[in-house]
Order: C-alpha cells, then structure tokens, then sequence
C-alpha cells in the first residue's frame, strides 16, 4: 500500500521569508500524481499545487514550488516570501489512477507564519 | 468555491443515534469519495463511487455505509454513533481520470 510521510509536525516562518516543507512516499508504481493541499483554520482543503510523476520540470504556482525528486521519491514543497495567510496546515498526497484516483494523504505540516 | 455541495455543515447528536451526511458532486463528476478527518490528523479515505458502483474501500467502520444515487450525489450514512466518531467528514469529487479532487467544506459530526 502506499503510504506517505510528512516528518515535519510543525513549523514556523517569519513574514516574506522562504520555508519548505517535506514529504516522502512510498510506491512500486511508476506513473502517479503528488498534491500539495492548504487547510486553513476554515477547514477548507485547497488545492496548492500539482506535479504529474512523468514530468522532469518541477511544478510552479506563484510563490509556491516543489521540488520532485523521483528517485528518492520525494516531494516537498518551498514557499517563497511567505504572508501571514499562509498559516495553515499543509498536506502532501499521492494519487494513483489504477488504484481508483484515490488520495492518499500524510499526516500534515502545521505551518505558523510570524508577523 | 470547489462546486462541491455538502450538507449539513454542523451536525450534534448523542451516541448511539444515526446521521446521514449529503453530497452533491461538481457538475459532470462521476466519482465522488469520502474522507473522515478526526481531530489535528490527515485525511483518511473512506470509501469511494463511481457512476453509482462502489469502487474502492478504506477503513470504513461497518457502522458506516455510503451510496451514489443515479443523479450521483451521495450520502453517507453513520450508525450506533460512538464519541470517537466526531469528526470532520469531506466528500470529493473527480472527473473519472483528471488525476485530481475536489473537496467540499466538509460537514462536522460532534457525538456527545
């Protein structure tokens, strides 16, 4: 089964600095999806950022980007000049289409960013 | 706004009771899936439909049944309701092969 790991429970930033969080998983497949989602203390699951296993080119969103690393099957996830509405907890998923599109998510990064 | 629909968006009830939880998918989504989140912790995948037929299942309690009706919204039915049952429950939903979800705001259960 695939799993995914985020070691970092929480972290801190202060105000327009730079930050990454981190994630691993676990699979034997070779074409997958990574997701990094933004749960705010509205408890809405936003979506942050995409990467398709199959792309070489890490994604990019804004002030947000990630950091792919297949081999070491790794994905975190950096945000640049960070606002204090970035506060939120962060979640790393893997989807795999032949395992029914289905997420599966760590355990969360509660990020706190400082004024 | 994700276009997913869920009611109710607060739920109390004591234990013991029964609840039904409702989704309505993005328009022109045939996947819908559930989620329970429990306090401060990740995601953790219930059960998933497609065009009305199960197709995948996690750690879904027994006590706990879902459907997808033909118009596909869902609901998600929790009975003999324990304390550890409150939760925070999403549904999402996908188009069959877009390689992503969306999630709805979440309806929260508080078992008392």
């Amino acid at each position: 089964a695939q799993t995914v790991t985020q070691s970092q429970p929480e972290m801190s930033v202060q105000e327009a600095e730079t930050v990454t969080l981190s994630c691993t998983y676990d699979t034997s497949e070779n074409n997958y999806y990574l997701f990094w989602y933004k749960q705010p203390p509205s408890r809405q699951m936003i979506l942050v950022i995409r990467q398709e296993a199959y792309k070489q080119q890490n994604a990019t969103e804004n002030r947000f980007s990630v950091n792919f690393q297949k081999a070491a099957k790794s994905f975190s996830l950096k945000i640049s000049d960070s606002q204090l509405g970035d506060t939120a907890m962060y979640f790393c998923a893997y989807l795999n289409n032949n395992a029914g599109n289905m997420l599966t998510f760590g355990g969360g990064t509660r990020l706190m960013v400082k004024p | 706004d994700s276009g997913v629909t869920q009611t109710p968006k607060h739920l109390i009830t004591a234990t013991g009771q029964r609840v039904t939880l409702r989704c309505s998918p993005r328009s022109g989504d045939l996947s819908v899936y559930w989620y329970q989140q429990s306090l401060d912790q990740g995601l953790q995948f219930l059960i998933q439909y497609y065009n009305g037929e199960e197709r995948a299942k996690g750690n879904i309690l027994e006590r706990f049944s879902a459907q997808q009706f033909p118009d596909l919204h869902s609901e998600l039915n929790l009975s003999s309701l324990e304390l550890g049952d409150s939760a925070l429950y999403f549904c999402a939903s996908s188009v069959r092969w877009s390689g992503e979800l969306f999630f709805g705001e979440g309806s929260r259960l508080t078992v008392l």
